[in-house]
Order: C-alpha cells, then structure tokens, then sequence
C-alpha cells in the first residue's frame, strides 16, 4: 500500500552513539518533515523539506541532521544520541492539495530510547 | 510565530454523551489551513480534516463536526454520541502553507476517555 515507511519501529541507543532514523514515501509527494512526540508536549517539528536538495530547521533541530537527496527518501541523523532524544518520532509526507479531505500522510512512527 | 492551545488536557465523558474539544490558534497569515488529527492507544496518527482560512463553513462527518470561528480564532470539535471507540488523543494543528510545506504547528492535544 502507498504511504509513509519508517524504520526501525523500535530502537535502544546507547548515549553518544549515532543513528539514522529511515523515512520513505511512494506517492511522490513534495513535502516531507519529521516531527517527535514527548508526553504532554504534543508534536514538534524538528526538520523539513520542500524538495529534494532543501531541507530547513523546524522547532527543535538541535542534535538531529537531515538530508534529501530524492523525493521518496527524508532520512534523518542522530550524531551523538542524548537521553534527551527519548522520543516517539514521526515522518510526514505532503503535497500542494486541495480540497477539504486533503491532510498530512504520517508514518507509524519509531520509538527511540537513549540509555 | 503561529501557535495552537489545546486547553483541555483530559476530557472523560460516558459512552452517549456529546464532548467538544475546543482548539484555538494564533496567526500572523490571513491564509492558512487547520486539521485534527485522532491518534488512538494504538499511536497511529489518523487525519480527520483540514479547513482553509477562507472557508467558515461548518463540517459535518456522521458524529463528528467541526466549528470554524474567525472571529475568535477556534476551529472546535464535536463528537455527538460518544462511543468508546473514540477514546483517544486528539491534536488540532496549523499550517499557514497549502501543502504544509513549512510543517505543521500542534497543539498538545486533548486525551478523551469514553467510559461505556
């Protein structure tokens, strides 16, 4: 099915190790961001992209690095992971719509635990 | 800087009841597009819908309706009949692009608890 992929669902990280958090969309969507969710702080936007080759800061990019080489794949770094990236972590995909049932198509998100 | 308040932290009704949640939003842009988002125990993110600045029309999808105010800046959520399946987390969000391009602007969110 066309949609959102995110891997891994689930992740332990020691502090200081790096990873990459793997995104990709097969509806040729324009837009991509990652989002993390912490309890009772609802989503925050960390990074975005308006296209392959641009990406740019969303709320809280300290710590985090993205690139965008294709349209399908919005992969995003963990340089030195910090128990402060203790997260739910959500990839989203979106396109110039319209149309009120247009929305958002989000990943079933990964949980990231830094020990 | 745009911003969405989710005042109601945790609503529990009984199963049959009508709940609103209530969503108000800052902005600078006279265009700009609103959702709410459902994400049930399970943690999926589920889109309900978006509204455009330029359309006050209310919605309305079998139980659940929406109410757009300009003029108080709120873009509110009803469920009538509650049932236990929409026990949730429920997140209204901004955009002030069409497509969403510069991300979107959450509120913290309202966690409904249907008791049957």
């Amino acid at each position: 099915n066309a949609g959102v992929t995110q891997t891994p669902k689930f992740q332990v990280l020691k502090t200081g190790q790096s990873m990459t958090l793997q995104c990709a969309q097969d509806m040729n969507h324009e837009y991509m961001s990652w989002y993390r969710q912490d309890p009772g702080m609802g989503l925050r936007l960390i990074h975005y992209s308006v296209g392959a080759g641009i990406t740019d800061q969303g709320e809280v990019p300290n710590g985090y690095n993205v690139s965008r080489s294709t349209t399908e794949d919005f992969p995003l770094r963990l340089l030195s992971a910090a128990p402060s990236q203790t997260s739910v972590y959500f990839c989203a995909s979106s396109y110039e719509g319209t149309g009120r049932a247009y929305g958002y198509t989000f990943g079933s998100g990964t949980r990231l635990t830094v020990v | 800087a745009q911003k969405v308040t989710q005042a109601q932290t945790e609503i529990s009704v009984v199963e049959k009841e009508d709940v609103t949640l209530d969503c108000v939003y800052e902005t600078r842009d006279t265009t700009y597009y609103l959702f709410w988002y459902k994400q049930p125990p399970s943690g999926e993110l589920v889109f309900l819908i978006r509204r455009n600045s330029f359309d006050e029309q209310n919605e309305i999808s079998g139980r659940y309706s929406w109410n757009f105010q300009k003029s108080t800046s709120s873009f509110n959520f009803t469920i009538t009949a509650s049932q236990v399946v929409d026990s949730a987390v429920y997140f209204c969000a901004l955009s002030e692009h069409r497509g969403g391009a510069d991300g979107l602007t959450f509120g913290k969110g309202t966690h409904l608890i249907i008791q049957p």
